[in-house]
């Protein structure tokens, strides 16, 4: 592990509420990676930013699910109104720039009941 | 959209024995290839970055080639051992985002 925090490891909500996930990447790192997994899926992409910016959400749904990475702290991934279906390891990685190795946080487990 | 497939999806060998894995991707749009190690609960990690054709890179029992043209890279791990065990992701690089394949599962009995 190369640095990457993500909090909470483990986080279980309601359907229709609300999921915070954070991630602190390695320091001096301005690029910053969310990524999913389902259920006997691999990785799957969502959205990458930048500080400050969003570069490619392609992987995001398309509503409740919202990323931002501000000047001062964490990257946070954010879903509201929560479903079953979002159940899922939510990895954020990070890097230095965008031609660089990419490292990987523990990962934050949401489960929804 | 990028399709990374690997090859094959599971493995089961003897400790001892060498193996090898396989990463297809398409060829157009390429920057780099990632291979990572992924063990059960923890973050995976790199092993490798690769962005030339017939790169060849080498890290302990385990190397990797990469053949750009062609859109394949393999993975070779030397005399398994049982803490090999784990699931090998291969991810290209397109024009910002890493896409995974769906990774190789490796088991290696004692």
């Amino acid at each position: 592990n190369a640095g990457v925090m993500q909090n909470p490891r483990h986080l279980v909500r309601r359907r229709g509420q609300e999921a915070r996930l954070r991630c602190s990447p390695v320091k001096g790192h301005s690029h910053v990676y969310w990524y999913r997994q389902l259920p006997e899926e691999g990785l799957k992409f969502m959205v990458y930013l930048q500080k400050e910016n969003i570069i490619d959400e392609s992987g995001m749904p398309k509503e409740r699910f919202s990323a931002e990475f501000p000047k001062e702290g964490p990257s946070i991934l954010r879903i509201q109104q929560v479903v079953r279906g979002d159940s899922a390891a939510y990895f954020c990685a990070s890097a230095q720039d965008s031609g660089n190795t990419i490292y990987f946080g523990e990962g934050s487990w949401l489960t929804v009941v | 959209i990028l399709n990374v497939e690997q090859s094959p999806q599971s493995l089961h060998v003897q400790e001892g024995d060498s193996t090898n894995f396989t990463c297809s991707f398409p060829s157009s749009n390429f920057y780099a290839l990632h291979w990572y190690r992924w063990e059960t609960a923890k973050s995976p990690e790199a092993l490798f970055v690769m962005t030339l054709n017939g790169d060849e890179k080498k890290k302990g029992r385990i190397s990797a080639t990469l053949n750009t043209k062609e859109g394949y890279s393999y993975l070779y791990i030397k005399g398994s051992q049982p803490e090999d065990s784990a699931t090998y992701l291969c991810a290209t690089r397109g024009f910002q985002k890493l896409v995974f394949g769906t990774g190789t599962r490796l088991l290696v009995s004692p």
